[in-house]
């Protein structure tokens, strides 16, 4: 079993789309939790970090379960800039360590 | 923001070089900068930790005569990839992180891509 677990999509939605991205992590003792964007042939960009109690930045908001090791990333209103590959990151403490997940891919369309 | 410098973003090299890709933060200091290696349509794989003043730690599978890693600064860290091959064409990037708890975000660098002909 892989340590993060993404749906690698693509998802392909029109603009204005709800959409909603999901990931698993297998290491119980992680301790912290990001979703990054990646362009395609760019580096990965943090988008933001996830925290037990939900957090939301303008038309995204991520989610973490701890008890179910399931973390979420929804993003409203897509817009066409928007489209790229989700990273779902995850650090497990060793040595402060990032394990990234393969990514989820996002199109929007017009 | 943190910033993390990364140079050549593309390199095309003959095979049995070596090539050598710089990895800089810009306005930090950084005692450990990670070393990732992506082919297409995959994830990144962290390749090794580099430490300021010491000895890389290699993940498993990672040849470390192959791959030199070298953080002679807290600003600067280098990977060498010596006798290249075509196999070891791919996307490296280098991350750091301004703070040491494991809750800080990591600023990647752009990222360089190498091709080994």
């Amino acid at each position: 079993r892989k340590e993060v677990e993404q749906d690698p999509g693509p998802f392909n939605v029109p603009e204005g789309a709800t959409v909603a991205f999901n990931c698993t992590y297998s290491n119980s003792a992680s301790q912290s939790f990001f979703w990054y964007r990646q362009d395609c042939r760019k580096e990965p960009k943090l988008l933001m970090s996830v925290y037990s109690s939900g957090n939301e930045d303008g038309r995204f908001t991520a989610q973490l379960n701890r008890a179910s090791q399931y973390i979420s990333l929804l993003i409203r209103d897509s817009k066409l800039s928007d489209s790229a590959t989700y990273l779902c990151v995850v650090n497990t403490g060793y040595g402060n360590k990032l394990v990234f997940g393969a990514g989820t891919i996002l199109r929007v369309k017009s | 923001g943190a910033v993390v410098s990364q140079h050549p973003s593309w390199v095309i090299c003959k095979s049995g070089t070596s090539v050598k890709i710089e990895c800089r933060s810009l306005d930090f200091q950084a005692t450990t900068m990670f070393w990732y290696r992506q082919f297409p349509k995959q994830s990144l794989m962290l390749m090794a930790t580099s430490n300021e003043g010491s000895k890389a730690t290699y993940e498993q599978g990672v040849e470390k005569d192959k791959f030199l890693i070298n953080h002679a600064s807290l600003t600067l860290s280098t990977l060498t990839v010596t006798s290249a091959h075509p196999e070891d064409s791919s996307f490296y990037i280098c991350s750091a992180s301004p703070g040491v708890s494991p809750n800080y975000g990591y600023t990647f660098g752009s990222g360089t891509r190498l091709t080994v002909v």
